[in-house]
């Protein structure tokens, strides 16, 4: 059964429109993350929640933000989208000072009209 | 910066062989190591971990290797089969980053028939 699961699996939207991606998990985890991935390329962490504690990356850009309403749930907005946002879109979870790894989701591929 | 980097970007191995996917890092404050495997379409699913007080781990035909003096981590599969084809990437964390995770830049893995 999935434990990280995201919808869309695939989203499409036109250039500068809102968009809206969620995470779901099933494990109680307390750290929800969201990446990007390019093609051919390694993942790259944008944020992650630890619990309701929002924690950006420096060189994440301010198009992307996120939300976390509770335990389960995370979401990734993209206030306007690019051509260069079009990438699949990694959620994944953890729980802080164990020595488990992350689980990912399957993605939501972007495509940018 | 420090990172973690692949040696090879691209293995081909003859189905049944062994395959060994190695991977650098160079940050010596890691203190937890994790590949993991990421089919086309699909988020990366973890494989093994290894923590740094270890340097082998083994698991379903697959064995990990850590040699701290050299910052090196490797990942053997045994008799490769076909569903091993993925993209391989290794991953670290660094202690006082707890909850962050440096990935690789990914080693595809073609299984030959």
């Amino acid at each position: 059964d999935a434990m990280v699961i995201q919808n869309p699996r695939y989203q499409v939207t036109q250039f500068g429109k809102p968009v809206t991606l969620s995470c779901s998990q099933t494990l109680n985890h307390n750290v929800m993350y969201w990446y990007q991935q390019k093609s051919s390329q390694a993942p790259k962490l944008l944020f992650h929640y630890y619990d309701k504690d929002f924690n950006n990356e420096a060189d994440t850009p301010d198009n992307f933000q996120s939300r976390r309403p509770n335990t389960s749930f995370c979401f990734l907005d993209i206030r306007s989208p690019g051509l260069g946002d079009a990438a699949m879109y990694l959620c994944a979870t953890g729980q802080d000072n164990s020595n488990q790894p992350q689980h990912f989701g399957d993605g939501t591929r972007l495509s940018i009209l | 910066g420090e990172s973690v980097g692949l040696h090879l970007p691209t293995l081909s191995v003859q189905e049944g062989d062994n395959s060994i996917i190695n991977c650098a890092y160079s940050n010596s404050a890691s203190d937890y190591f994790i590949w993991y495997k990421q089919e086309s379409g699909k988020g990366p699913q973890f494989i093994i971990d290894i923590r740094s007080n270890m340097d082998k781990r083994q698991g379903q035909r697959v064995t990990v290797l850590l040699n701290k003096t050299v910052k090196h981590l490797s990942l053997q599969i045994a008799a490769t089969q076909p569903g091993d084809s993925a993209v391989y990437f290794c991953a670290e964390r660094t202690r006082g980053s707890a909850r962050q995770l440096t990935f690789g830049s990914g080693t595809q893995l073609t299984v030959l028939p």
